[in-house]
């Protein structure tokens, strides 16, 4: 099993409508989580981190199940602008090495 | 907002020769890293740098590999011998390396293109 999984998508939606990733993650020693956001040949770029309680910055939203090790973004009133590919990282107890989903790429349509 | 810097933004060579690539971590910051990412695939870890050795490395990072700080800003990542398949983007990043502030800051990235 992969350390850190994703839907590769692509996920096409509408402007406007709310669209949801989740991100699966093998070691229960997990202890932080976070979501970036990557945009054609660009670097990843910090979207949020994942608390256990769960965080929200705008239309944005995240969430962490431990219980049932998975993380989800979800995204309320899509633009275009959000059309990227969103990847999950991981670090794991013990170390300051961040792991990488292969991203779920959106595209969001006019 | 503080930024990681790349040079350069391109880089073509030669399969078989050495290249170095370069980056200016965000000055506060204490944990480096270099990532790389093969067209299509995904970030894949290399290695990670704390007080001025080797944290953690990754299978991919080999004997062809190694990183440097030469001085108190420069983090370089050396390839001796390059082959076709070291063809990706590599990036940069870094965090301040406190368990309260964990958030990875990446560089631009330099393409890397092995003929």
């Amino acid at each position: 099993r992969k350390e850190v999984e994703q839907d590769p998508g692509p996920f096409n939606v509408p402007e406007g409508a709310t669209v949801a990733f989740n991100c699966t993650y093998s070691n229960s020693a997990s202890q932080s989580f976070f979501w970036y956001r990557q945009d054609c040949r660009k670097e990843p770029k910090l979207l949020m981190s994942v608390y256990s309680s769960g965080n929200e910055d705008g239309r944005f939203t995240a969430q962490l199940n431990r219980a049932s090790q998975y993380i989800s973004l979800l995204i309320r009133d899509s633009k275009l602008s959000d059309s990227a590919t969103y990847l999950c990282a991981v670090i794991n107890s013990g170390t300051y090495k961040y792991i990488f989903g292969t991203g779920t790429r959106l595209k969001v349509l006019a | 907002e503080p930024e990681v810097t790349q040079t350069p933004s391109h880089q073509v060579t030669q399969m078989g020769q050495e290249v170095i690539l370069r980056c200016v971590p965000i000055s506060n910051h204490l944990y480096f890293y270099w990532y790389r990412q093969i067209l299509g695939q995904k970030v894949e870890f290399l290695v990670s740098f704390y007080n001025n050795e080797i944290s953690e490395k990754s299978e991919i990072f080999d004997d062809q590999f190694s990183v440097e700080r030469p001085d108190g800003s420069n983090f370089t990542l050396k390839i001796r011998s390059t082959k076709l398949e070291d063809s990706a983007m590599y990036f940069c990043a870094s965090i301040v390396g406190d368990l309260t502030n964990e958030k990875l800051f990446f560089g631009s990235g330099t393409q890397l293109s092995v003929l």
